[in-house]
């Protein structure tokens, strides 16, 4: 069974700032990697989505990455801005399901 | 946007009612999605579709029913709603599964059984 895991569950940082999230998967037999967006009372908006034969997706100011081999993904999103702060999800892609991780909370102060 | 309606979006109903919760999209999309978001345990697959009449499940399916009689509609029925089933229930739908293609969210049916 895929077993997702998103760190760190909660992210406050002041506008300007880079930052990583960070996303682990302990099955590594994915076809895709993908990241979403939500906010508060929202559904899910897509962000990016990897290929299990690409290394990395951007889109903007958002770059994500993906090492199968090692169970990992990571978001670096640059030059953060208040706008940015919603939860951020990653998700496993099996041939018909997702499978997600808990997500991450991210503040961004002005 | 990705055109998906819930409805309703809110319910108030009591323990031990049926309910049915409605996802309608415009985009023809193959595959549709029933999850449920609950504090502590993130997003959740109960069933899914992959074409009119075909259905699976997911996750968390106990205590849920659905079905799909038309491409653009897929249903959600608590047969006999409990306390434990008041969460936060999103549809999605997908071009074609998982692979290679990304899933659209609807914005969401809030249930809360009393």
């Amino acid at each position: 069974k895929q077993e997702v895991t998103q760190i760190p569950a909660a992210l406050s940082v002041p506008e300007g700032e880079n930052l990583v999230l960070n996303c682990s998967f302990t099955d590594s037999a994915i076809y895709n990697l993908q990241w979403f967006r939500q906010d508060p009372g929202k559904g899910l908006t897509s962000l990016l989505l990897i290929q299990s034969s690409q290394r990395e997706q951007t889109s903007g100011r958002l770059n994500a990455s993906l090492d199968k081999s090692s169970g990992r993904s990571t978001l670096y999103i640059a030059a953060s801005q208040p706008g940015d702060s919603a939860t951020y999800l990653c998700a496993a892609s099996g041939y018909s399901t997702l499978t997600f991780g808990k997500g991450t909370m991210l503040l961004v102060s002005p | 946007d990705a055109g998906i309606t819930q409805s309703p979006r809110h319910k108030v109903t009591e323990t031990g009612t049926p309910v049915t919760l409605r996802c309608h999209q415009t985009e023809n999309h193959r595959y549709m999605y029933w999850y449920r978001q609950d504090p502590g345990h993130g997003l959740r697959l109960i069933h899914y579709s992959y074409g009119v009449k075909d259905t699976d499940k997911g996750e968390v399916s106990d205590g849920y029913s659905v079905s799909r009689s038309k491409t653009e509609d897929f249903l959600l029925t608590l047969e006999s709603a409990t306390s434990s089933q008041t969460s936060v229930y999103f549809c999605a739908i997908s071009e074609a599964g998982g692979n290679g293609e990304t899933q659209y969210f609807g914005p969401g049916t809030r249930l809360l059984v009393l």
